[in-house]
């Protein structure tokens, strides 16, 4: 069974441009979250979707924004970029019925650069 | 009150030694305690995770001890391998969310 697959791997990004990442979770997990990881502030909850519906959101600026398909694939985007959305961007998917969180499969990330 | 502590930053250990790396939490409305294990360029994987219904979860090598009424857990890592070495992270959450709190992550090297 393929694991989580995040794309693209790395990309650099100039200030005040905008990103779109994506993801796509295992096999018939229908939940999916992101998360930023940086040296800084360690791994910090970003978004939560379910069957297209956003469940939870993170303490983020309204720079940061995501959605999930039909599909199950989700998207986050980033807009007006700043040096400090440099980070590895997370993506985990749930196992359906799965005994609350914790239970998450986690991608190897996008990794942005912000010059 | 969403903070999760952990402690230490980073552990040498040797081989076949202990490790033990420490979690505190202050939300009392947490009822799921994980444990992820990092290597570079990968993704967090689970390792091990608890419930606070039980005091010790133990999985092979590894046993998670918690202690509801000090609001603390801890990670042991009996017989400690070279191929430990990797960043732990103690996490927590409330049930039927995905929105995990994580510890700073402790980078354990285990030296042959």
């Amino acid at each position: 069974k393929a694991g989580v697959t995040q794309t693209p791997r790395y990309l650099i990004k100039t200030r005040g441009q905008q990103v779109t990442l994506s993801c796509s979770p295992i096999s018939g997990h229908r939940s999916v979250s992101w998360y930023q990881q940086t040296p800084g502030q360690g791994l910090q909850f970003l978004f939560e979707y379910f069957s297209e519906t956003q469940r939870n959101k993170g303490n983020f600026p309204g720079r940061f924004s995501g959605r999930q398909f039909s599909n199950s694939r989700s998207e986050m985007n980033v807009s007006t970029l700043e040096l400090g959305d440099s980070a590895l961007y997370l993506c985990a998917s749930r196992p359906n019925g799965a005994a609350g969180a914790g239970e998450l499969f986690f991608g190897e990330g996008s990794r942005l650069t912000v010059l | 009150q969403q903070q999760v502590k952990q402690s230490p930053q980073s552990l040498i250990v040797q081989k076949g030694g202990i490790s033990i790396i420490n979690c505190a939490y202050e939300n009392t409305a947490f009822d799921y305690f994980p444990w992820y294990q990092q290597f570079p360029g990968k993704g967090p994987a689970l390792l091990i995770a608890i419930r606070p219904d039980v005091s010790e979860k133990k999985e092979g090598r590894f046993t998670i001890s918690f202690n509801k009424s000090a609001k603390q857990f801890s990670l042991h890592i009996m017989d400690s391998q070279p191929g430990d070495s990797a960043t732990y992270f103690c996490a927590a959450s409330n049930q039927n969310t995905d929105k995990l709190i994580f510890g700073t992550g402790t980078r354990l090297q285990v030296f042959p």
